[in-house]
Parts: C-alpha cells; sequence; structure tokens
C-alpha cells in the first residue's frame, strides 16, 4: 500500500483480556517497528524484525507481550493478559533499509 | 548507553515569529540524529535527519537543525511559525546507520497562537 496501516486504530479491552494489534508495512519494506508511546514513558522502542534475522525483541517491557512477522510482511504484536499500564497508542514502522522510517497512524489501546 | 533530552516540554509562540525546540543527546558513540512531527491523531513524520556531511540540515515544512558535537546538540529551528505548524515534536538518535531502532526524547509540544 501506499503507507503503514494499523489496525484496529482503536482498541477498548477489559483488563486480563488478550489484544492483538496488527501492522501492515509498506510493500518492499524489509524492516518493521514497534513502538509504545504513553503519557508516562514517552516513545519507547518494542521489537524489530529485520528481513529473516531473529528479531530485535530488546524493547518488550514484559513476557506479556510478543510479535511475530509472517512472510516478512504483515505483523502482529500481542498483549496477553492485558493490565492498565498497557494503555498507550502503539505505532509500527518500516524502512526499505536503515533508518528510513514510516510510521503508521497507530493504535490506541485502552485498558479497562 | 544513549539518551535524548528535549528541555522544553511545551512552547508557546506567536504567529509569524521565530521557534527553537531544544534537543540535547548523550551518547559514548557517534550518533545519527532526527526530529519528528507528530500531528493529532497521526503517527510520526520525519522533518530532518543528520547522518553525516554538513551540520546544517534542512527539512520539511521550513525546519531546520544544526548538529552541534561539542555541545552535543541538535536544536530545531523555523524563523516563522504558522499555525498549522501546532504538534508535538520529537527529537531521536540512532548510533547505527542501518537500523531505523530509533531512542526518542519525550516531545515537545509547540504551540502557535494567532
Amino acid at each position: 500500500g501506499a503507507g503503514v496501516s494499523q489496525s484496529p486504530s482503536n482498541k477498548v479491552t477489559e483488563k486480563g483480556k488478550d489484544v492483538e494489534l496488527r501492522c501492515d508495512p509498506i510493500s518492499g519494506h524489509t524492516a518493521l517497528y514497534w513502538y509504545r508511546q504513553s503519557l508516562g514513558q514517552g516513545l519507547e522502542f518494542l521489537i524489530y524484525f529485520q528481513g529473516n534475522s531473529a528479531p530485535d525483541k530488546s524493547g518488550l517491557p514484559s513476557d506479556r507481550f510478543s510479535a511475530e512477522r509472517t512472510g516478512g510482511s504483515v505483523s502482529t504484536l500481542t498483549i496477553q493478559r492485558t493490565q492498565q499500564e498497557d494503555s498507550a497508542v502503539y505505532l509500527c514502522a518500516s524502512s526499505p533499509s536503515g533508518p528510513r522510517n514510516t510510521f503508521g497512524s497507530g493504535t490506541r489501546l485502552t485498558v479497562v | 548507553a544513549q539518551s535524548v533530552t528535549q528541555l522544553d516540554s511545551q512552547v508557546p509562540v506567536f504567529e509569524e515569529a521565530p521557534v527553537e525546540l531544544r534537543c540535547n543527546y548523550s551518547s559514548s558513540v557517534s550518533v545519527y540524529l532526527f526530529w519528528y512531527v507528530q500531528y493529532p491523531n497521526q503517527g510520526l513524520q520525519l522533518l530532518l535527519k543528520y547522518l553525516s556531511g554538513s551540520t546544517l540540515v534542512k527539512g520539511i515544512n521550513g525546519f531546520e537543525a544544526e548538529f552541534n558535537k561539542s555541545q552535543t546538540s541538535f536544536h530545531l529551528r523555523k524563523p516563522s511559525v504558522h499555525i498549522s505548524d501546532t504538534a508535538e515534536y520529537f527529537c531521536a538518535v540512532t548510533v547505527s546507520s542501518n537500523t531505523g531502532k530509533l531512542i526518542f526524547g519525550q516531545g515537545t509540544t509547540l504551540q502557535v497562537k494567532p
């Protein structure tokens, strides 16, 4: 597509439920990133996929968070047993190479 | 480890006035620097970046920034702002030109008043 597409744009979930957030990167972009934007923590790196290499998971805050990227394209970020502190905007970005990120509009997650 | 500090959380300014948004970084190795803008309910848009070469970098929408290695700064400037520049601005750094894994500052909200 023309840009990075994220779905849903908004998600409200009950505490303890699992959620899946989806990211469709720009076609041909080999790198894909997830960031989290929250009031208390600002913009934080979560995870990074580059081609067929093992992902860089160094930013995931706990083992409740996981992500996969299927076929080198679409990525899903999964949060298990959501907590209120998980409420944030989750941003996805893709890049053809290097620091040339194009960001999506994000998914606003609210845990009630 | 690297870190980024944006010294002002909010900057109010009148339309057509000049503005400077300050950014300082900390790193023991060479860095690559970026400024992004975020309009309400949108993602981040790249304003400009410094990878190498001239320390004065020009970006979109009339913005420019100067990389100052001795002061570890990368301040963003615009000589005359418009109402449409009202947004949140983020400074970011990476230590590799091969990755878009960025460390962001806390952001500065630019409020342009008529």
